[in-house]
Parts: structure tokens; C-alpha cells; sequence
């Protein structure tokens, strides 16, 4: 049971450059979110999706999109890479948007270097 | 605004009981979730309390005041494995809309 998958692991890019972090999740789960990390800031939210074709801008979506054509697959892109991005980004996936316990299972992280 | 606070870093013995407190200011409230952080790791759930009072699991207990926006971690008989940041995160509503704090780093020693 794969879980949540995130890819790549680490990353360097150029400024300027875009790309894509894959997520993709195997317990069809109905929503997915994007958090990057950073030290003393703790996990700020980017993007999010409710199910597919859904999304929605969290705490910090600027430079970035997302799309949900699947209910496994959420990409994130990065449009046009800035040193402002480098960062440890996180995937993650729960079952529900419900006052039960649906907590978040989140992928192995990317850790992202833009020089 | 939504603002959770949380200590930067603790230190605590092997064997010991240590507390990790939250206080929180949020737009709304459906439940609190601590999580663990290993370095270089993801966060993996610990507990979750969205009615008052204390919640135990094992080593590890978790208390709401939601009067008070205050929660704490409490984790029993210290292993050197417990070493690791702990996240405190609010859910506040819709669409995984989990607030964090910055997560308190904790180590422990022999």
C-alpha cells in the first residue's frame, strides 16, 4: 500500500525555470493539499482540492497552480521559479473535510532549491 | 487572522514526562491535530481532540480548552526516539484548511 507518492525528492532549479511535483494517492481519498515548510514558519497551505476538477487557493498560492483531473493525481507547478520558492514541499491526502478524525496522511516531501 | 503558538524547543530527559503546550487564535475551530516530525521526515499524525478534555493514547495524551484556546501535548516515559518537532495545527473548516504553528523541536537526552 503506496500511500501517498510524491516526486521528485530533491530538486535544484534555475530561476525562472517551471516544473511540475507530482502527488499521487492510492486510498481514494477526496481531497489532496499542498503545504511547503519552512524553517520558522511552520507548513503553510498552497493549494488544495475538495475532489476532481475542484480546487482551491490556501494560504500562499502565488507562483504556483494546480489541477485535479483524477481523483489520485494533484500536481503542483511551478510557473516561472523564484529563490522565494525553495522550500520542503509536502502532499497530503485525507479521506473527508469532516469534524470526525480524518487527519491528513502526507507524502515524503520535495525538497526544492532554486538558485 | 489565525495565530497558534507554540515553544521553539524543549529539552527533556529519558524516562521523564514532558508537556507541549498550544495556544491558539483562530477564524473558527473544528478540531485540533498534533502531529510528529522526524527530520527530514513527514509529519505523521498523533492525536486529534475537538471536544474538551484529555484524550490518551499510550505514552502520549492530548488536552483541549477550547474556552481557553489552549491544548497540550503530554508524553510519558521519554525515549530517545521521541526526539522530533511537534507540530500543533488547527482545523479551522473546509478543504484540509489545517493552520499550523511552527512546531516545537524537541530533545531528548540520556
Amino acid at each position: 500500500n503506496a500511500g501517498v507518492t510524491q516526486t521528485p525528492k530533491f530538486q535544484v532549479l534555475k530561476t525562472g525555470q517551471s516544473m511540475t511535483l507530482q502527488c499521487a494517492q492510492d486510498m481514494n481519498h477526496e481531497y489532496m493539499s499542498w503545504y511547503r515548510q519552512d524553517p520558522g514558519m511552520g507548513l503553510r497551505l498552497i493549494h488544495y482540492s475538495v475532489g476532481a476538477g475542484i480546487t482551491d487557493q490556501g494560504e500562499v498560492p502565488n507562483g504556483y497552480n494546480v489541477s485535479r483531473s483524477t481523483t489520485e493525481d494533484f500536481p503542483l507547478r511551478l510557473l516561472s521559479a523564484a529563490p522565494s520558492q525553495t522550500s520542503v514541499y509536502f502532499c497530503a491526502s485525507s479521506t473527508s473535510d469532516a469534524t470526525t478524525n480524518e487527519k491528513l496522511f502526507f507524502g515524503s516531501g520535495t525538497q526544492l532549491s532554486v538558485l | 487572522g489565525q495565530n497558534i503558538d507554540q515553544p521553539t524547543e524543549m529539552t527533556a530527559t529519558e524516562g521523564a514526562i514532558v508537556q507541549i503546550n498550544c495556544t491558539y487564535q483562530t477564524s473558527g475551530f473544528n478540531g485540533l491535530f498534533w502531529y510528529q516530525q522526524h527530520a527530514g521526515e513527514a509529519p505523521t499524525f498523533l492525536s486529534y481532540n475537538v471536544l474538551d478534555g484529555l484524550e490518551e493514547k499510550g505514552r502520549f495524551s492530548s488536552f483541549l480548552s477550547r474556552s481557553k484556546g489552549y491544548s497540550y501535548l503530554l508524553l510519558k516515559e521519554l525515549q530517545m526516539k521521541d526526539s522530533a518537532s511537534y507540530l500543533c495545527a488547527v482545523f479551522t473548516g473546509g478543504g484540509n484548511k489545517l493552520t499550523f504553528g511552527t512546531g516545537t523541536q524537541l530533545k531528548v537526552e540520556l
